[in-house]
């Protein structure tokens, strides 16, 4: 079985300052990973996803994050949040069955 | 090119009654998927459909909740009769399809629907 632990349900920064949004997982296999975001009153978006090779993974808006096999994690960041950053993150994986598994998802909140 | 789209947007219903949750995918997807949000809790799996066939309905939660997706296109969630547990947030999702596992899921708005 697999699964996904986002640590922390509310994350607030200030404008400008660092994002740091936790993703673990736990799977049996070599698992892809996927960071999805949700605006208000919007589906689920792609940021970014992790399937194979280069373990650092650029996404959309400035998004990055980093497969660490040694530390089952892949966690997101960026490095000066923004205002329209203020969304709900979920953290996602899939092995094959192709269902994703989600986390319970992280909001954040930006502060001016 | 037009996204997933999800109707209705909301629904509120009371115990016992039916609803039925329908989900347009991108045009061209072979892959449906439905999905469920439940109040403060993680996105879970509910099916999954390549073309008109069920591919795997093993996060379906009971019998009460029936999905089809007639002549591969759109696709209908029917939830009879409801209970209140049924209370969430009902997301559809498609892909392409060709075989690759980490294809990109494009997912809906969402139905938002509360049972009384």
């Amino acid at each position: 079985a697999q699964s996904v632990t986002q640590l922390g349900s509310h994350v607030s920064v200030s404008e400008g300052a660092l994002v740091l949004l936790r993703c673990n997982y736990s799977s049996s296999v070599p698992p892809y990973l996927f960071w999805y975001v949700q605006y208000p009153n919007q589906g689920l978006q792609l940021l970014l996803k992790y399937t194979t090779g280069a373990t650092l993974v650029k996404g959309i808006n400035g998004f990055e994050a980093e497969f660490k096999k040694s530390e089952t994690s892949f966690h997101l960041t960026k490095p000066s949040a923004h205002m329209s950053d203020a969304a709900e993150y979920f953290c996602a994986l899939s092995t094959g069955r192709r269902a994703l598994t989600f986390g319970s998802g992280t909001r954040l909140q930006v502060q001016p | 090119e037009a996204g997933v789209t999800q109707f209705p947007s909301h629904s509120v219903i009371e115990k016992g009654q039916t609803v039925t949750l329908r989900c347009d995918p991108i045009s061209g997807h072979d892959n449906l998927y439905w999905y469920r949000r439940v109040m403060g809790k993680e996105i879970k799996f509910l099916l999954h459909f390549v073309k008109e066939s069920k591919q795997d309905e093993s996060g379906m939660p009971n019998n009460r909740f029936l999905a089809e997706r007639t002549g591969g296109t759109y696709s209908t969630l029917k939830v009879q009769p409801a209970e209140l547990e049924d209370s969430g947030v009902y997301f559809c999702a498609s892909s392409q399809g060709g075989g690759r596992v980490q294809e990109t899921q494009y997912f809906g708005p969402g139905t938002r629907l509360l049972v009384l």
